[in-house]
């Protein structure tokens, strides 16, 4: 079944705005993975944290990992109109390899 | 350096005919994963190879569907007497390890008639 739930579903801000994705999952993970994916294009993979990991940024990307919550959540700050796309939280199972994905969050951001 | 490829990038067939889908992956990476995307849906995981073996095909579907990773060549997803429920876009990724990120190809549009 699917591993992650990602919550909002949907979300809508201003450009300069920070915007919060969140990711729940179910079993023990031996990483979290974020990726974007523009309408109708491929995914690009921008962030993993790794189970023993809690916090890393990279740019004006902000991702933390609860594993005691099974949770994760990822924070752009200072959105751009150029942000705009869903992004979905991917894990790997421990002793496994291959991503489940949760069912992504659509974030719009309005210049 | 080339990211990971594949082709066609949109591909139209009528039911019962076959598809084949095509996937290289980045230079220096051996493990390959194919995901099926249904529109406004997630990716689902379908199989994982690595050259000449699958490790992992819980994700395929038993019938009609089949993967492979030769060699020499591209990883090839192949599905036999399409139906109008096989319309979806094939996404490839490959990893230089397993369990490491993973790299996604720009996808395979099939659209079955």
């Amino acid at each position: 079944s699917q591993q992650g739930e990602e919550d909002p579903q949907a979300l809508s801000i201003q450009e300069g705005e920070n915007a919060t994705m969140n990711c729940s999952y179910k079993t023990s993970i031996n990483n979290l993975q974020w990726y974007r994916q523009n309408s109708g294009r491929g995914l690009v993979h921008l962030i993993l944290i790794r189970s023993n990991e809690r916090e890393k940024h990279s740019g004006r990307l902000r991702v933390t990992l609860d594993t005691s919550k099974k949770s994760s959540s990822l924070l752009i700050t200072a959105s751009r109109a150029a942000d705009t796309a869903s992004y979905f939280c991917a894990t790997v199972q421990t002793g496994a390899n291959n991503l489940f994905f949760g069912t992504g969050t659509r974030l719009t951001v309005i210049p | 350096n080339a990211g990971v490829m594949q082709n066609p990038r949109h591909l139209v067939r009528r039911r019962g005919q076959e598809a084949r889908l095509r996937c290289s992956p980045m230079k220096g990476h051996s493990h390959v994963y194919w995901y099926r995307q249904l529109p406004e849906e997630g990716l689902k995981f379908m199989v994982y190879l690595q050259k000449e073996n699958i490790i992992d095909e819980s994700g395929m579907p038993k019938e009609r569907f089949s993967a492979e990773f030769p060699k020499e060549g591209p990883s090839i997803l192949r599905i036999q007497q399409v139906v109008r429920g096989d319309s979806a876009a094939y996404f490839c990724a490959s990893s230089g390890r397993g369990q490491d990120e993973q790299f996604f190809g720009p996808g395979t549009r099939l659209t079955v008639l």
